[in-house]
């Protein structure tokens, strides 16, 4: 299957620990990649290649794989954390890149 | 520093085609594939295709297949998504978005974007 599965909404306090999680069989061949979106703004790349930060991605997010679960967890979650994350891969089915359906998360 | 420039809003008829541009400024234009991806109003993220500004060689979503088309411009650094027979489901914003990776393989992991084009597609 080429869908990447997300639980639609989070919710951290403050300068806790929070994970999220996406699922799907293209995970045990491809790395996931984790993506925040503010309302009104352009995705920004946090987390690729399991746990490769882009610079100026703080290294509070991180990410890990296990199976056919990415996760993407954030230590010591802050105000501006609050956002819309998508995890995407490769895809060996239809389509070369899947998206997942968007996780709401708020802090 | 290293920016996609989008292109403006549109408004057009159902039926019409409309084109999208992205200029690459701050980055050798032909060392990175381009992504395009929309997301309708409310809703995720959807990846219609990927090019090779390079070779100009294009891969593209099942579900576009014969409506969408992507270029590249090595005179002038733009790439360009041209979308067909355009229905009210095609209204979003379209974005175009750099790949991680250098060479002659693209990673799917997207480290630049555009601001985004809005489409409108109304009668």
């Amino acid at each position: 299957s080429s869908e990447l599965t997300q639980d639609p909404a989070v919710s951290v306090a403050l300068g806790q620990t929070v994970r999220i999680t996406c699922q799907g069989d293209s995970l045990r061949s491809y790395h996931a990649g984790w993506y925040r979106q503010r309302p009104g703004q352009a995705p920004v790349l946090v987390v690729y290649h399991r746990n490769n930060r882009p610079s100026g991605i703080p290294d509070r997010f991180s990410g890990s794989n296990s199976g056919n679960t990415a996760s993407l967890t954030i230590t010591g979650a802050q105000a501006e954390d609050e956002a819309d994350y998508y995890c995407s891969s490769r895809d060996n089915s239809g389509n070369p890149v899947a998206f997942g359906g968007g996780t709401k998360l708020t802090v | 520093q290293v920016q996609l420039v989008q292109s403006g809003a549109e408004v057009k008829k159902p039926g019409a085609s409309v084109k999208v541009s992205c200029k690459a400024t701050g980055y050798t234009f032909t060392d990175y594939f381009v992504h395009w991806v929309r997301q309708a109003p409310g809703q995720g993220l959807e990846w219609m295709g990927v090019i090779s500004p390079r070779s100009g060689d294009a891969k593209y979503a099942q579900r576009f297949q014969g409506t969408v088309t992507m270029t590249a411009d090595t005179s002038t650094s733009i790439v360009s998504m041209d979308l067909s027979r355009l229905r009210s489901e095609d209204t979003a914003v379209y974005y175009c978005a750099r790949d991680s990776a250098t060479g002659a393989f693209w990673s799917g992991h997207m480290d630049v974007w555009g601001k985004g084009t809005t489409v409108i597609v109304s009668s």
